[in-house]
């Protein structure tokens, strides 16, 4: 059972443009959410994570914006850049995991086009 | 500060062999989590050890196994190994504390199963 649903698969975006990656989840146990950045060759890289007490968090360019009673989120990446070239993976923990357990979405692969 | 060290980076191993892999985390981190990633399957949970115990479990045959040492090393161990077990093997850590529970990555081990 596929737990944290991602699309889309892949996206290509011109410099400058916004990237859009969505995801849902089905368990509603789920309270901590992450997005992870992975370049080829290395591990997974905390971009940035909410907690469904808020339903936008920014962080420079980057953007989750959360809907608790549809159980979806989303990371958007403002005036994205060629070095954004990498896969998005978005998670999810529960508190009776210590939010130690991360279920990962699929990913994307993001190419961003100069 | 030196982040999460995985050894060794590549290996190749024949089926029905056993494999360890060594994990140190990031200095003053409790928890060790390791993850599976393969294509096909993406990124995948195996266990988690919080001070020497384990905390959380995916859902793995009992094949994969894993331990934690007193400084917070962990090794894990894959017995019997099969062809489908070839995979970027991932560990993380993190604090342990639920508040602060950013999980950071190793750049993994890679398991070739021939």
């Amino acid at each position: 059972q596929q737990q944290v649903k991602q699309s889309p698969q892949s996206l290509i975006v011109q410099k400058g443009g916004i990237s859009i990656i969505n995801c849902a989840y089905e368990n509603t146990a789920f309270d901590y959410f992450p997005w992870y950045q992975q370049f080829p060759g290395k591990g997974p890289a905390l971009l940035i994570a909410i907690r469904p007490d808020v339903s936008e968090k920014k962080e420079g360019r980057f953007t989750i914006s959360f809907n608790k009673s549809a159980k979806q989120f989303s990371l958007h990446i403002m005036d994205s850049q060629p070095g954004d070239s990498a896969t998005y993976f978005c998670a999810a923990s529960r508190a009776d995991t210590g939010r130690r357990a991360l279920t990962f979405g699929s990913g994307t692969r993001l190419q961003v086009q100069p | 500060k030196a982040g999460v060290t995985q050894t060794p980076r590549y290996l190749i191993k024949t089926r029905g062999q056993q494999v360890t892999l060594s994990c140190s985390p990031i200095s003053g981190h409790r928890s060790v989590s390791w993850y599976q990633q393969t294509p096909g399957q993406g990124l995948q949970f195996l266990f988690e050890y919080f001070s020497e115990t384990q905390r959380n479990k995916g859902n793995f045959p009992g094949r994969f196994s894993g331990r934690q040492f007193s400084n917070s090393r962990s090794e894990m161990n894959v017995s019997t190994l099969e062809l489908g077990d070839s995979a970027l093997y991932l560990c993380a850590s993190s604090s342990g504390h639920s508040s602060g529970n950013t999980i950071y990555f190793g750049e993994g081990s890679w398991l070739t199963v021939v």
